[in-house]
């Protein structure tokens, strides 16, 4: 049973880089891609991005000029970094997994909520 | 790349069966058999029912079902119980390794 636990802080100033990260137990680094996603307040979910065990990722489109996600598989770990953030980017911040050849999220963090303000 | 389209709120009685849509285009839902379905409780993280538009992951009661005509998708629970309401949320694959979420629906149970 895989587990995932984000972390990081939960307020951010306008136009700094929102930085989070997301621990892995339980499961093996190398079966998933290891994805991010958020909720705005009353909104529905948006997926951000992923990674895989190789290094390889992709962004949403809408985001991928802010967004970078990195891994440290020695620590069973993977990382979001949002830049220029704007009160737009206050949301929950999940961390989810998608089991390699599948195309669904099986696994998900708690959430963590990000807010942005001065 | 446009989220899916839900209807905000949809309610029914216990016992009885409720439908809820999620429309797409042929660029997602239409294009590809991989919607998924997520029921999520106020403040808690969402949770998988629905997978490659029909399957039920272990653990989901058959009371919950997907399916799927065009480009639109459905998620069906009969049997409504009060434990059922809570927020649903369906993803559809969108090609280039992308996903594209509906904006949500609330299910009341009366």
């Amino acid at each position: 049973q895989v587990q995932l636990l984000e972390s990081g802080p939960g307020l951010v100033k306008p136009s700094e880089t929102l930085s989070l990260t997301c621990s892995v137990s339980g499961g093996s680094i190398s079966s998933y891609y290891w994805n991010w996603l958020r909720q705005p307040p009353g909104k529905g979910l948006e997926w951000i991005g992923y990674i895989h065990y190789s290094g390889s990722t992709d962004y949403n489109p809408s985001l991928k000029s802010r967004v970078t996600i990195s891994g440290d598989t020695s620590k069973e770990q993977f990382s979001l970094k949002l830049s220029s953030v704007t009160a737009a980017d206050t949301a929950v911040y999940y961390c989810a997994s998608v089991s390699s050849g599948n195309y669904y999220f099986d696994y998900w963090g708690q959430g963590t909520l990000v807010t942005v303000s001065s | 790349q446009s989220a899916l389209t839900q209807p905000r709120s949809v309610s029914g009685s216990p016992g009885r069966s409720v439908t809820i849509s999620c429309t797409g285009t042929n660029s997602d839902v239409g294009g590809y058999d991989y919607v998924s379905w997520y029921q999520q409780h106020p403040g808690k993280a969402p949770k998988l029912m629905i997978y490659d538009v029909t399957k039920r992951p272990s653990g989901v009661p058959d009371r919950f079902s997907g399916s799927k005509s065009g480009n639109t998708a459905s998620l069906t629970i009969s049997g409504l119980q009060a434990e059922d309401e809570a927020d649903y949320s369906c993803c559809s694959y969108a090609g280039s390794y992308t996903v594209v979420f509906g904006g949500g629906t609330k299910l009341t149970v009366l």
